[in-house]
């Protein structure tokens, strides 16, 4: 069984600083994955970035990093230079590569709002 | 353009009927997946399916149905046994293969009046 864990409160963040937002994980899968999700207001899912378990570097797309501690079960989103469009919920969630089965399992989020 | 698409954007229902949420995606994607949203919620399975004409129930599957007749298409019925079916319904897809995230569609509001 798989479980993601996002306890933060809702997070605010001045315009053009960075957040981090925490992300833990528990799994018995000796290879997985783990992904972050962004969903505005409007709803849809909007998938931000990637990274698997034996990936040495921490995963960047653009202003995300992903900070991957695989000892410490931790996978935390980090936003540099905020914008009003990050205002939003973020999702954690990961896959056990356990061959049959692809399902992803999901934390219940963060809301973050951005301060101009 | 490829995406996902899911029809109806909000959908009334009165107590006792059952109504049926349409899911298409035209990315060619092997894998389809039904989550349910409540508010100030994560996401959690419904139904999945990885092929055509196959599926498995997810975490909460009691008073849904699925069909995946074709590829593109997997619809969710949320039938009368749904005791507290009033959610946000989002439909994902994903190519085969353990790197590839989900894709979702813009989702469908379900309220039961």
């Amino acid at each position: 069984a798989q479980k993601i864990t996002q306890t933060q409160p809702g997070m605010f963040v001045q315009e053009k600083e960075a957040v981090t937002l925490d992300c833990t994980y528990d799994t018995s899968d000796q290879s997985y994955g783990l992904f972050w999700y962004k969903q505005p207001s409007s709803g849809e899912m909007i998938f931000l970035i990637y990274q698997g378990s034996y990936d040495e570097q921490n995963a960047t797309e653009g202003r995300y990093s992903l900070n991957f501690q695989k000892a410490r079960k931790s996978a935390n989103l980090v936003i540099s230079a905020s914008q009003l469009g990050d205002s939003a919920m973020y999702f954690c969630a990961m896959r056990g590569f356990n061959g049959a089965n692809s399902k992803l399992t999901f934390g219940k989020g963060i809301t973050l709002s951005v301060r101009p | 353009d490829g995406g996902i698409t899911q029809s109806p954007k909000y959908l009334f229902r009165k107590e006792g009927q059952n109504v049926t949420l349409s899911c298409e995606q035209n990315l060619n994607h092997d894998a389809m997946y039904w989550y349910r949203q409540d508010p100030g919620q994560g996401l959690r399975l419904i139904y999945y399916s990885q092929i055509v004409n196959d599926f498995q129930k997810g975490d909460i599957a009691e008073g849904y149905s699925v069909s995946r007749e074709k590829k593109e298409s997997f619809p969710l019925t949320v039938t009368s046994a749904q005791k507290n079916p009033t959610a946000f319904y989002l439909c994902a897809s994903t190519l085969s293969g353990e790197y590839n995230e989900q894709f979702f569609g813009p989702g469908t509001r379900l309220t039961v009046l």
